[in-house]
């Protein structure tokens, strides 16, 4: 079975520093996808970013980037110029890639860290 | 855009009675809709996995009979909690994958809170 594990409960940066926020995954397939979603305390589910595993190159969205080590199975979300507005629930999460129906494309998530961005 | 609503957004009832929580893909056609539940600071567990047009498949240990889901149409999926007890207090989310895009993109709405009293 798949499992997600984020280490880290609680994390905390400084305004405008950079944070890092870990993930590993297990997993016998070879094709999957893998997410970062962020969860304000609205508690609406916000994509972050998206990581394809055939991709060798590591997906960045602005100030958001990861560290994709598919031998490892780790996925880490670097956050630059953390801001205020970046406080929140952070889930990892991962789902097998080319299925459609039955229980297939499930999202597996990690337990989630908690981001505190000090001004 | 990619928009999926919820409604109600919060609701209390009492014990026994049924609730009904609805979820709609505003803007897409969604080929498959799921339900996640989340405890207070836990994370997302998958109830159900919804087709449209077809049975829900649900996940070991969640009871079908309890929680019903219907998934009508392409934009409308239903999760019915029957004869609420105040062990289904939590917060219940849907999410939804667009037609003709890889199931892997959810889009995810803006969750239901329940209350049973």
């Amino acid at each position: 079975a798949q499992t997600v594990t984020q280490s880290q409960p609680e994390m905390s940066v400084q305004e405008a520093e950079t944070v890092t926020l870990s993930c590993t995954y297990d997993t016998s397939e070879s094709d999957y996808y893998l997410f970062w979603y962020k969860q304000p305390p609205s508690r609406q589910m916000i994509l972050v970013i998206r990581q394809e595993a055939y991709k060798q190159q590591n997906a960045t969205e602005n100030r958001f980037s990861v560290n994709f080590q598919k031998a490892a199975k780790s996925f880490s979300l670097k956050i630059s110029d953390s801001q205020l507005g970046d406080a929140a629930m952070y889930f990892c999460a991962y789902t097998r890639a080319g299925h459609y129906g039955g229980s297939q494309g499930n999202l597996i998530f990690g337990k989630g860290t908690k981001l505190s961005v000090k001004p | 855009g990619a928009v999926v609503s919820q409604h109600p957004s919060w609701v209390i009832c009492k014990s026994g009675t049924s609730v009904k929580i609805e979820c709609r893909s505003l803007d897409f056609q969604a080929t498959t809709m799921f339900w996640y539940r989340q405890f207070p600071k836990q994370s997302l567990m998958l109830m159900a996995t919804s087709n449209e047009g077809s049975k829900a498949t649900y996940e070991q240990g969640v009871e079908k009979d309890k929680f019903l889901i219907n998934h009508a149409s392409l934009t409308l999926s239903t999760l019915t909690v029957t004869s609420a007890h105040p062990e289904d207090s939590s917060f219940y989310i849907c999410s939804a994958s667009k037609w003709g895009q890889p199931q892997e993109t959810q889009y995810f709405g803006p969750g239901t809170r329940l209350l049973v009293l």
